[in-house]
Order: C-alpha cells, then structure tokens, then sequence
C-alpha cells in the first residue's frame, strides 16, 4: 500500500508564476490536509478537504491560495502570483475517516517550494 | 480560539539524559496524537491517546493524557542520537479539528 504521494518534491518558481502542488492519498483515504511549514518552524494548518468539497479552509489565506480534491485525481494546492514569503515546506496528510473514528494522518514527504 | 501550547519550544540534551515535552490544551481533547519530524522530514504519527489518565509505552517513550484530557506529554528516557527531531503533539477536539502544538525540538549536545 502505496503512502501519501506528493509532487514534485522540489519546486523552484520566480515572484508573479504560479504554483502547482499534488497530493495524491493512500488508498482507501478520503480525507487531505494541506499545512505549510516554514524553516524552523511548526506545522500551520491551511485547508481540510473531501472528495469535491472543502470543508475547512481558514487556515489557507484568502487571496492567491486554493485548493481542490476532483472526484478522479490528486488534490492540488495551487498559489497565483508567488512571493518570496510563500517559500516553505508544503505537507500533505490524509487520513481515513474523521467524523467517527479516532485516526491518526499519514504525511507525504512534502513539496519544497523555493521562490526566487 | 482553541490552542495547544507546546513546551519548551527547543531542549539541548547529552545523550543519556532524559527528555520530556509537554502539550496544554486550552479546552477538553477528545484523543490527543504525537508525531515526530526528523530533520528535513516528514511528519510521522507515534501514537494516539483516547482515554483520561492513559499511559502508554514505546521502548524509551512514555506517553501521557491528563486526567481532564486537556494535557499531555512524551517522555524519552536515555536519549539516543537516533531521537533528534522535533516532536509534535496534536489534539483532537470535539469535531474533526486537530490542534497542533508548535513542537518541540530536541537536539542532542555533543
């Protein structure tokens, strides 16, 4: 059984590109997080989704972040217009259920975004 | 709004020494997880507390949740070198949002 795959692992972008980040979950997992972590710092929750529908997004910043799970396909955090302070670790999670049992979250080994 | 404060934030220890990080939660938890972060890694779940007062064991590792569910904490004993990283608690309240703590990071001194 395949963990939580992220790609890619390394993304260098320059101010004013885009960014696109995949998160595809464990098998069986219908639940994805999205945290970014900057050096030396703890993990900031940013969006919590469900296949085609996000259900908490108030830790993803309003303007330039969005993030999707499709029905078919990986999740994907995507930032408009990159500045250099969106340079960090981006970490995907994905558990199995949430509402009714007590699981833990499987991380990827995250997407390092560089911004020049 | 609800946090997990996590302390201290850095220890330096010699390798042997003993490591404890605690975790407080501003309201009642209904499961509390830890994870710990190597260097340049990833996150990894530990274990999950679920019941008031448990206790649980991995080898060196001893896991705590407070009585009122609303505490925590690890406990390494002898640390090794293979312990470095940062550990993290994350508490799990009444609906399905987890709480993270900021992590502790325990460097091994020399």
């Amino acid at each position: 059984n395949a963990g939580v795959m992220q790609n890619p692992r390394h993304l260098v972008r320059r101010r004013g590109q885009e960014a696109r980040l995949r998160c595809s979950p464990m098998k069986g997992h219908s639940h994805v997080y999205w945290y970014r972590q900057l050096p030396e710092e703890g993990l900031k929750f940013m969006v919590y989704l469900q296949k085609e529908n996000i259900i908490d997004e108030s830790g993803m910043p309003k303007e330039r972040f969005s993030a999707e799970f499709p029905k078919e396909g990986p999740s994907i955090l995507r930032i408009q217009q990159v500045v250099r302070g969106d340079s960090a670790a981006y970490f995907c999670a994905s558990s199995r259920e949430e509402l009714l049992s007590y699981n833990e979250q499987f991380f990827g080994p995250g997407t390092r975004l560089t911004v020049l | 709004g609800q946090q997990v404060m996590q302390i201290p934030q850095y220890q330096h220890v010699q390798e042997g020494e003993d490591f404890t990080t605690y975790c407080n939660s501003s309201t009642t938890l209904s499961n509390i997880q830890w994870y710990k972060q190597r260097p340049g890694g990833h996150p990894v779940f530990l274990i999950q507390l679920v019941k008031s007062g448990e206790v649980k064991k991995q080898k060196r590792l001893t896991f705590q949740f407070g009585e009122a569910k609303k505490n925590s904490s690890l406990h390494i004993t002898a640390t090794q070198t293979t312990d470095v990283g940062t550990y993290f608690c994350a508490g799990k309240t009444s609906n399905y949002q987890l709480i993270w703590g900021a992590g502790t990071k325990l460097i091994i001194k020399p």
